[in-house]
């Protein structure tokens, strides 16, 4: 079955704090994404890469970076985490050329900043 | 960024009503596409369409891309339990995934 893992749930982390949210996926896709997803606002692209070593900004990148130093594995960094970035964090794989609107997500990281 | 035009909202229905929900855009999208997301899940695709006046069926529900090629519907018919979550609309074009806000269904107890 194929999978995109998270490899946190929830996560509660203190203002100021360097956070790392990691995501696997087995599918070999060459294109990861980090949205994150707040009540009445939907999926919000935060980065996103089309290959190993590779990054671009979505559309709310400030506050955040990324890391593909794998095809598997994307990596989102909160630098100096906020409570404005208290939010639930999906992140997806698609493959590229054909299909690669066709996104799989992983079951999320509920992230609390206090 | 962008973001399609969803609605409604949220709907609270009875067990076995139908639902309809739509998403709308100024842009011209080449494809649309409808996700559900279950409670604690990621959005997983139910639909795709790729061609303007496109029906598609899976099951109980059916997605219809516009003529105009600016819009979507999803309809689904005698909901159940477990049709309750997040449905999201996409459209999809030049590269680029643009998504609505989500339409919640609460079915009543």
């Amino acid at each position: 079955d194929v999978k995109v893992t998270q490899s946190s749930r929830y996560l509660v982390k203190r203002t100021g704090e360097k956070v790392f949210l990691e995501c696997v996926q087995d599918m070999d896709h060459e294109n990861m994404f980090w949205y994150r997803q707040d009540p009445g606002l939907g999926l919000r692209l935060i980065y996103f890469s089309y290959d190993v070593k590779m990054k671009e900004k979505g559309d709310i990148p400030e506050g955040y970076s990324v890391s593909r130093e794998k095809k598997e594995r994307f990596s989102l960094i909160l630098e100096s985490a906020s409570t404005n970035q208290t939010s639930m964090y999906l992140c997806a794989s698609s493959p590229s050329g054909e299909g690669d609107e066709k996104l799989f997500f992983g079951s999320g990281t509920q992230l609390s900043v206090l | 960024g962008q973001q399609l035009n969803q609605s409604p909202q949220s709907m609270f229905i009875q067990e076995g009503e139908d639902v309809s929900m739509n998403c709308t855009s100024s842009s011209i999208f080449n494809t649309w596409l409808w996700y559900k997301q279950d409670p604690g899940e990621g959005p997983v695709l139910l639909i795709a369409l790729y061609k303007a006046g496109e029906l598609t069926s899976n099951g109980r529900l059916t997605a219809q891309f516009g003529i105009t090629r600016k819009d979507s519907f999803l309809n689904i018919s005698a909901s159940i339990p477990s049709d309750v979550g997040i449905y999201f609309c996409a459209g999809h074009s030049n590269y680029q995934l643009i998504w609505g806000a989500g339409t919640k269904l609460i079915i009543k107890p």
